[in-house]
């Protein structure tokens, strides 16, 4: 079993609609990342987080230290977002330790 | 303020060859992070460096591979004698310290022929 899994592997959503991916985790972390990689190959970093819950324009992540969950929200989806997500915790050495990943496509 | 920055951003190499791999970490960090996605793979961690040292280096292969981060320059991924396998794209990361975020770099597609 991976340290880091994601759901789902693969996401359709039409223009318009409320996306969630989620990331579940094994390991003790001081912090999880979510990750955007854009077709041509590069990473933006969306969001570190270690407690609670952040927002960024249509952007949502929360994390649940107990349950070792953490959610990646996009409100009004847009073919703009069509990327891979990938969440990522980072061990006690600073290190990140990454899902597959989940690849986001969404239609006009 | 300029970001991550590596080069070359594609680097085609025979095998046997060597590879050398840089990284310019943005202005004012001095942790730097090696990762590497292999074909249809996710990421995975390789190396951990801070200014001349090496913090973790549990992700590099034992043979064929280094890293350096030198006082002055860039820090620098080795990979010796390159085969079929190393084909991937090697990715920099770097940040203020261990616990702030870590900004990517744009990568190096490695392709050995």
């Amino acid at each position: 079993k991976n340290e880091v899994e994601q759901s789902p592997q693969n996401l359709t959503a039409q223009e318009g609609e409320f996306i969630t991916i989620n990331c579940s985790y094994s390991v003790g972390i001081s912090a999880l990342h979510w990750l955007q990689q854009h077709p041509g190959g590069g990473i933006v970093s969306l969001f570190m987080l270690s407690s609670g819950k952040k927002k960024h324009g249509r952007l949502i992540a929360t994390i649940n230290i107990q349950e070792k969950h953490s959610s990646l929200h996009i409100t009004a989806s847009h073919p703009r977002d069509s990327a891979v997500y990938i969440c990522a915790v980072r061990g006690s050495q600073g290190n990140l330790i990454f899902g597959k990943g989940t690849k986001l496509s969404v239609k006009p | 303020n300029a970001g991550v920055m590596q080069n070359p951003r594609h680097l085609v190499r025979r095998r046997g060859q060597e590879a050398r791999l840089r990284c310019s970490p943005m202005k004012g960090h001095s942790h730097v992070y090696w990762y590497r996605q292999l074909p249809e793979e996710g990421l995975k961690f390789m190396v951990y460096l801070q200014k001349e040292n090496i913090i973790d280096e549990s992700g590099m292969p034992k043979e064929r591979f280094s890293a350096e981060f030198p006082k002055e320059g860039p820090s620098i991924l080795r990979i010796q004698q390159v085969v079929r396998g190393d084909s991937a794209a090697y990715f920099c990361a770097s940040s203020l310290n261990s616990k702030e975020t870590q900004y990517f770099g744009p990568g190096t597609r490695l392709l050995v022929l």
